[in-house]
């Protein structure tokens, strides 16, 4: 079990609905980063955030936003949803690292994901 | 840009056969490598890792050497349990330190008693 908790595990949304998923890092990191991943599929890079900064983002579009608390949980917010949107979706926390340096990423672990189904 | 290409699946082996889960890479630079499983119904593990080249990630029984030579990072175990069944992932994160990992689309691994 890596500390990393997400909220909450399965969701029913309707297209052109709004929905936001929560993410707990683990215990001393600072960076959480958001993946989608479609059924089949392996994760595709949503955005990153660092210090409660976006520090890199995917392709997707910006109705896909994000919030980092100071206690550096995090939030993944979608708007007007769409079908295609249905995935889970995966927060990953990483340990607190030299990002600005250019130095080596810190690993990141896994929470269990938040299934989000759009009918 | 940068990608991650795994062998395709299904990949179905009976107990204690030995496995080869072949990955490929393209990327500029020096990434990190890495493999995660992910057991059903589960988010994703870090099983190993290696971040440069030559480096030997190793955990359960599990390897993977990183050769920049062949842009290949392939996971091997020599004996496959039925608890091993799961879904494995190639995963690259770019030099530079990007702050995000590039999956492959995964290798289905069922292992029969």
């Amino acid at each position: 079990e890596t500390g990393v908790t997400q909220s909450p595990t399965h969701l029913i949304k309707t297209r052109g609905q709004q929905v936001t998923l929560r993410c707990s890092s683990q215990s001393g990191h600072n960076t959480v980063s958001w993946y989608q991943q479609a059924l089949g599929q392996g994760p595709q890079f949503i955005f990153q955030y660092y210090r409660e900064e976006e520090n890199g983002r995917g392709n997707f579009p910006p109705r896909f936003s994000g919030l980092q608390f100071p206690n550096y949980s995090s939030e993944l917010n979608v708007n007007a949803l769409e079908l295609d949107d249905s995935a889970l979706y995966l927060c990953a926390s990483s340990s607190p690292g030299r990002i600005r340096l250019a130095a080596l990423p810190g690993t990141q672990y896994f929470g269990p994901g938040t299934r989000l189904t759009v009918l | 840009g940068d990608s991650v290409t795994q062998m395709e699946g299904p990949v179905t082996l009976s107990e204690e056969a030995f496995l080869t889960i072949n990955c490929t890479y393209t990327a500029t630079g020096y990434p990190s490598l890495f493999w995660y499983v992910q057991y059903p119904g589960e988010g994703l593990q870090l099983l190993l890792k290696a971040t440069k080249a030559d480096d030997k990630g190793s955990n359960k029984g599990f390897e993977a050497t990183y050769r920049k030579e062949t842009t290949s990072f392939h996971l091997e175990k020599g004996s496959v349990q039925v608890s091993d069944s799961a879904v494995y992932f190639c995963a690259l994160s770019p030099s530079g330190n990007t702050g995000k990992l590039i999956f492959g689309q995964g290798t289905t691994l069922q292992v029969k008693p």
